[in-house]
């Protein structure tokens, strides 16, 4: 089952623009949540990543916000760069390294653009 | 580290062929997960091992997939017979209980096409 919603499923930004993506989640049990980043041939890689104790995470240009009650997060890519345009996938994972509690359950990814 | 090694990099394939991918993680990982991304599922995960042991494997999608782990180095995943259907690109990553096991290293990915 779909346990974790992302949207849009691509995204076109003007240089220097924000970019926005959204996730979703349903399983109260998560408290880990990564964003990966993937770009054409390569694997994905880990950007940011936030747990539900903090609403809020900046690292560089790259923000996560986390809303607890709507069970919703968000990526915010601040001055969107053409080098950042790349696939970004959510996750999310529940703590515990036991009976699958690390496993991490993917988002269906975003494709951003970022044109000059 | 040089990183997760996955080989091959791209792969073209006979339906009813066996296919064979391998990974090397990277030194001093204890968990190792397979993932398959296609357009339209996405990332999935396949399996799991933690200390070489399969932990779940609730992923593979049937038989003619299996996956092992014979040392902390080596991991493959195997398919036989291979289906059109079985073309994606596969994933192996690893991680680490001291930083996090949810905290993935991904390797570059083997391209499966299965004609």
């Amino acid at each position: 089952q779909q346990q974790v919603k992302q949207s849009p499923q691509s995204l076109i930004v003007q240089k220097g623009g924000i970019s926005i993506i959204n996730c979703a989640y349903e399983n109260t049990a998560f408290d880990y949540f990564p964003w990966y980043q993937q770009f054409p041939g390569k694997g994905p890689a880990l950007l940011i990543a936030i747990r539900p104790d903090v609403s809020e995470k900046k690292e560089g240009r790259f923000t996560i916000s986390f809303n607890k009650s709507a069970k919703q997060f968000s990526l915010h890519i601040m001055d969107s760069q053409p080098g950042d345009s790349a696939t970004y996938f959510c996750a999310a994972s529940m703590k515990g390294f036991t009976g699958g509690g690390n496993k991490l359950t993917f988002g269906t990814g975003t494709q951003l653009k970022v044109e000059l | 580290d040089a990183g997760v090694i996955q080989s091959p990099r791209h792969e073209v394939t006979e339906m009813g062929q066996e296919v064979t991918l391998r990974c090397k993680p990277i030194s001093g990982h204890d968990y190792l997960f397979w993932y398959r991304q296609t357009m339209m599922r996405g990332l999935e995960l396949l399996i799991y091992f933690n200390n070489n042991v399969p932990i779940d494997d609730s992923g593979m999608p049937e038989d003619r997939f299996s996956a092992k782990m014979p040392n902390a180095s080596f991991s493959t995943l195997k398919i036989q017979p291979s289906e059109p259907r079985d073309s994606a690109v596969y994933f192996c990553a690893s991680s680490w209980t001291g930083s996090g096991a949810n905290v993935l290293t991904f390797g570059a990915g083997s391209r499966l096409t299965v004609l």
